[in-house]
């Protein structure tokens, strides 16, 4: 158990709707990264956020963005969901930003339909 | 543009070998090199690695990183079943003073007993 943990386990949608994916980061942790993992395109960083601003974007559409609470947890909503959306997202923490190793949480399996 | 590189991209060995799992990459502003195994869940850290020639170890894990060819690899001595898993590295760089995430599209190991 890495201590991260995220909210829901399972999440199954239609085209065209909203979610709001939730990260808790690790106790003492500041930034909270996010990832998507698709079966073709591996491991993506989307987006990094460090004691309530964002740090560094990646590979994050348009249709998704993220925030961070002042109590470190993180949110990550995806509208108007595609197919191609289906994936497993993760979050993780890691103390401070720059050389830190990252802690992912269990992930959150998004079917959309 | 920046990238990770893993090679094999699948392995599968008897219970017993050795393997050597590579990574190679080209980043701007390189600051760490992360392995990580991911079974059917989050990926779990193994090791961070900043400076070359200095080998990490854990039981029957080491790695080592060659910032002059700009690789690392990962030993895994006397396999275990246990050991079957993903392997993902993972390269931390710096761009216009955020940290960004590059991960290699992984190596699959399988250990037959």
């Amino acid at each position: 158990d890495s201590g991260v943990t995220q909210t829901p386990k399972h999440l199954i949608t239609a085209t065209g709707q909203r979610v709001t994916l939730r990260c808790s980061p690790r106790s003492g942790d500041l930034s909270v990264y996010w990832y998507q993992q698709s079966l073709d395109q591996g491991l993506q960083f989307l987006i990094q956020y460090y004691n309530g601003e964002e740090r560094a974007k990646g590979n994050i559409l348009e249709r998704f963005s993220a925030q961070q609470f002042p109590d470190l947890h993180s949110e990550l909503n995806l509208s108007s969901l595609e197919l191609g959306d289906s994936a497993l997202y993760f979050c993780a923490s890691s103390q401070r930003w720059g050389q830190e190793t990252q802690y992912f949480g269990p992930g959150t399996r998004l079917l959309v339909l | 543009e920046d990238k990770v590189v893993q090679s094999p991209l699948s392995l599968v060995v008897h219970e017993g070998d050795t393997v050597t799992l590579n990574c190679s990459y080209e980043v701007t502003n390189f600051r760490s090199l992360l392995w990580y195994k991911q079974e059917k869940k989050a990926p779990t850290f193994l090791f961070m690695l900043t400076s070359s020639g200095i080998e990490k170890k854990s039981g029957r894990l080491s790695s080592i990183l060659d910032k002059k060819e700009l690789s690392s690899i990962l030993n895994i001595t006397a396999t275990q079943t246990g050991d079957s898993a993903i392997y993902l590295c993972a390269v931390i760089h710096i761009i216009q003073g955020a940290q960004k995430l590059v991960f290699g599209q992984g190596t699959r190991l399988t250990i037959n007993p």
